[in-house]
């Protein structure tokens, strides 16, 4: 079935460790973006990146990176993992332009001890 | 820069009773404007989506929302709600060639029996 992988489902992390959030579509949509829920913020995206080989900051990308080699594969990176990094983290990629459709993987839950 | 407000943080209805969730947004051209719906451990399912046209859109599971440009809103209907409604609802606006999507804090619904 077509769609987003995203890994791990969940982890514990000790604080300062260096994580990397897995994330692959077979869609071969050119937009792909890292968002994180917390409670009664909604969705906050971290960063985007609208095509292979380019990436962009979104409204909290502090502490966070990203890279896009390739169209399928779009990884996010806690260099050195906080406490307030606690979240559910969901990759997801677009069909089309701006009116496209954002399709959605499972989500991360990370834990930042 | 675009922003969504979702009034309510909690709603609960009765089954088989009607809803309204409630959605303003910022932006000072015409918006593409979005409802996604989201099921406890799940990611995001789009609902339905207004860009052009008509300001009364048809989504999946028979919800609807209309756009009221003067009322800056975007709120989301159905007519008779199901116990399988529970879940939390969050509108969604991009601006206009933007390829990132702005999300609300998002509305949970639940649904008394």
């Amino acid at each position: 079935i077509a769609g987003i992988t995203q890994a791990p489902t969940s982890q514990i992390l000790a604080a300062g460790r260096r994580m990397t959030l897995r994330c692959t579509q077979d869609m071969r949509h050119n937009a792909m973006y890292w968002y994180r829920q917390d409670l009664g913020l909604g969705l906050r995206l971290i960063h985007y990146s609208n095509t292979a080989g380019t990436t962009g900051k979104g409204e909290v990308p502090d502490g966070y990176s990203v890279s896009r080699a390739n169209t399928d594969d779009f990884p996010l990176t806690l260099a050195s993992a906080v406490p307030s990094q606690t979240s559910v983290y969901f990759c997801a990629s677009k069909s089309g332009g701006a009116a496209g459709e954002l399709f959605f993987g499972e989500g991360s839950r990370l834990t930042v001890l | 820069a675009q922003s969504v407000t979702q009034p309510d943080i909690h709603i609960t209805v009765s089954e088989g009773a009607s809803l309204e969730l409630r959605c303003n947004y910022s932006y000072g051209a015409t918006p593409y404007l979005f409802w996604y719906v989201q099921s406890p451990g799940q990611g995001l399912q789009l609902l339905l989506k207004y860009f052009s046209g008509d300001t009364l859109v048809q989504g999946i599971k028979g919800f609807e929302a209309e756009f009221k440009r003067s009322q800056s809103s975007f709120n989301l209907r159905k007519p008779s709600v199901h116990w399988s409604d529970a879940a939390e609802y969050f509108c969604a606006v991009a601006a206009g060639g933007a390829q990132k999507l702005v999300f609300g804090q998002g509305t949970r619904l639940t649904i008394n029996p």
